[in-house]
């Protein structure tokens, strides 16, 4: 089955430094990749996502860029500020997994110091 | 405002008790998970459930059960709870068969002792 990889467990930056968080992927077939955000002590709550028809989404200081030859994918937070400390999950979803059923990565904690 | 709840926060069971996780949702979502979080894991799918009495099992399902009687409903059952379920499970539910984003709950952290 799919198996997702989060490349960093613990990135710490600079406020105002970009901050990127590299996942790879096994499945080929995967076409979804969504990002979800966990402050600390909290729940997930979804962030970003892209899909295999495109290599690259942007929602304001959040990028997502997608290299399928490479299966990987990353996540780019531009002009940090100290409450984009978090950790961070990636996933993936293929369409032979029936139902939105995602595969997470092992999430990576952020923290922007200033 | 679209809400995932999950009852009760914080459980504390010993080891052979039975354990009920409640999960609730408002927005008529078809689709809900149950996850659990260990550090360093990630989450770990244990159950789908596309819609009631339609479940699933997910990656981890050994030792857990569920039940959904109805839409905005989804329990998760731990029969004789064993100390490496000590964990945090999440709900989570989704607006249709395909995929979409995941609203998740706040979570219920569980100490089997």
């Amino acid at each position: 089955g799919e198996k997702v990889e989060q490349h960093e467990s613990t990135l710490s930056v600079r406020e105002g430094d970009s901050a990127v968080i590299n996942c790879t992927y096994t499945d080929t077939a995967s076409s979804y990749f969504p990002w979800y955000k966990q402050e600390a002590g909290k729940s997930l709550h979804f962030v970003i996502d892209i899909r295999s028809n495109v290599d690259r989404k942007q929602s304001q200081r959040l990028i997502v860029l997608l290299d399928k030859k490479a299966k990987r994918f990353s996540l780019h937070i531009t002009a940090t500020q100290p409450e984009d400390s978090a950790i961070y999950f990636c996933a993936a979803s293929t369409p032979s997994s029936s139902f939105s059923k995602l595969v997470f990565g092992q999430g990576t904690s952020l923290s922007v110091v200033p | 405002d679209m809400k995932v709840t999950q009852m009760p926060r914080y459980l504390i069971k010993r080891m052979g008790e039975n354990v009920l996780l409640e999960c609730g949702q408002d927005m008529s979502h078809e689709t809900m998970y149950w996850y659990r979080q260990d550090p360093g894991l990630g989450l770990q799918l244990i159950y789908i459930s596309y819609d009631v009495d339609s479940n699933s099992e997910g990656d981890i399902p050994k030792g857990y059960r569920v039940s959904r009687k109805k839409r905005e409903h989804f329990s998760l059952i731990l029969d004789s709870a064993k100390t490496n379920q000590t964990s945090v499970y999440f709900c989570a539910s989704s607006p249709g068969q395909k995929r979409d984003t995941q609203y998740f709950g706040p979570g219920t952290r569980l100490l089997v002792l």
